[in-house]
C-alpha cells in the first residue's frame, strides 16, 4: 500500500522560508505513471494545489505561488520537497503531499499543519 | 484560470435520503473532474475520477455525472460515514489544477 508522509518544521517566522519533505513508501517515486503533488488547505478552508513534479525534475507551479515556490525531487531517497519562500500568515495551511494520476492526486499523505507567526 | 462552483454551500439530509451535489466550472473541463470526500483530521479521499468513475473500494452508493461545464455528485442512500466535506477538481487546462470551495453534508 503506498504511503505519503510529509515532515518539516510546524513553526516558521514571518518572511523566512517554509521547508517541507514528503516520503514515499510501498511505491517507487521514479515510476513515469505518476507525478506527485503539493496541496495545501488554511484552517476552515478549501484545498489550494501548489505544485506538481515528475520524477524528471520538471515542475509545474500554481501561478499565484509561482515567484515563492520551489519543488524538488529526490528519487534516492524516494521523497520531494517543498520550499515556500516569504512567508506570512496567509500562508497557515495543512499542507498536504499526494501522488497525481493523469487527471486526479489518488493518494494522499495526512498532512501536516504549518503556522507562520513570530 | 477555470474556477468551480460547488452548491450548496451546506446539505442537510438525513440517513437513507439521497444527496445531490453540484459542480459547475466556469468554463468547459471535458471529462477531467473529481470528487474528493474530506473528513475532519483526515486527507482528502478521492470518490469519482474523470467525471463519473469510482475510485478503487468506493461504494455504489457514489455516482457521478456530467460533462464540460456542469457535474453532479450522487449518493443514492445516504450512511451514516457519508457526512463530510466533499470537493470537486478540475484538470482541464492543467496545469494548473483548481478545485472547488466544497460542500458540507450535514446530518439533519
Amino acid at each position: 500500500q503506498l504511503q505519503l508522509q510529509e515532515s518539516g518544521p510546524g513553526l516558521v517566522k514571518p518572511s523566512e522560508t517554509l521547508s517541507l519533505t514528503c516520503t514515499v513508501s510501498g511505491g517507487s517515486i521514479s515510476s513515469s505513471t505518476y507525478y506527485w503533488g503539493w496541496i495545501r488547505q488554511p484552517p476552515g478552508k478549501g484545498l489550494e494545489w501548489i505544485g506538481t513534479i515528475y520524477y524528471s525534475g520538471s515542475t509545474y507551479y500554481n501561478p499565484s505561488l509561482k515567484s515563492r515556490v520551489t519543488m524538488s525531487i529526490d528519487t534516492s531517497k524516494n521523497q520531494f520537497s517543498l520550499k515556500l519562500s516569504s512567508v506570512t500568515a496567509a500562508d497557515t495551511a495543512v499542507y498536504s503531499c499526494a501522488r497525481w494520476l493523469q487527471s486526479y492526486f489518488d493518494y494522499w499523505g495526512q498532512g501536516t499543519l504549518v503556522t507562520v507567526s513570530s | 484560470e477555470i474556477v468551480l462552483t460547488q452548491s450548496p454551500a451546506t446539505l442537510s439530509l438525513s440517513p437513507g435520503e439521497r444527496a445531490t451535489l453540484s459542480c459547475r466550472a466556469s468554463q468547459s473541463v471535458s471529462s477531467y473532474l473529481a470528487w474528493y470526500q474530506q473528513k475532519p483530521g483526515q486527507a482528502p479521499r478521492l470518490l469519482m475520477y474523470d467525471a463519473s468513475n469510482r475510485a478503487t473500494g468506493i461504494p455504489a452508493r457514489f455516482s457521478g455525472s456530467g460533462s464540460g461545464t456542469d457535474f453532479t455528485l450522487t449518493i443514492s442512500s445516504l450512511e451514516p460515514e457519508d457526512f463530510a466535506v466533499y470537493y470537486c477538481q478540475q484538470r482541464s487546462n492543467w496545469p494548473p489544477c483548481s478545485f472547488g470551495q466544497g460542500t458540507k453534508l450535514e446530518i439533519k
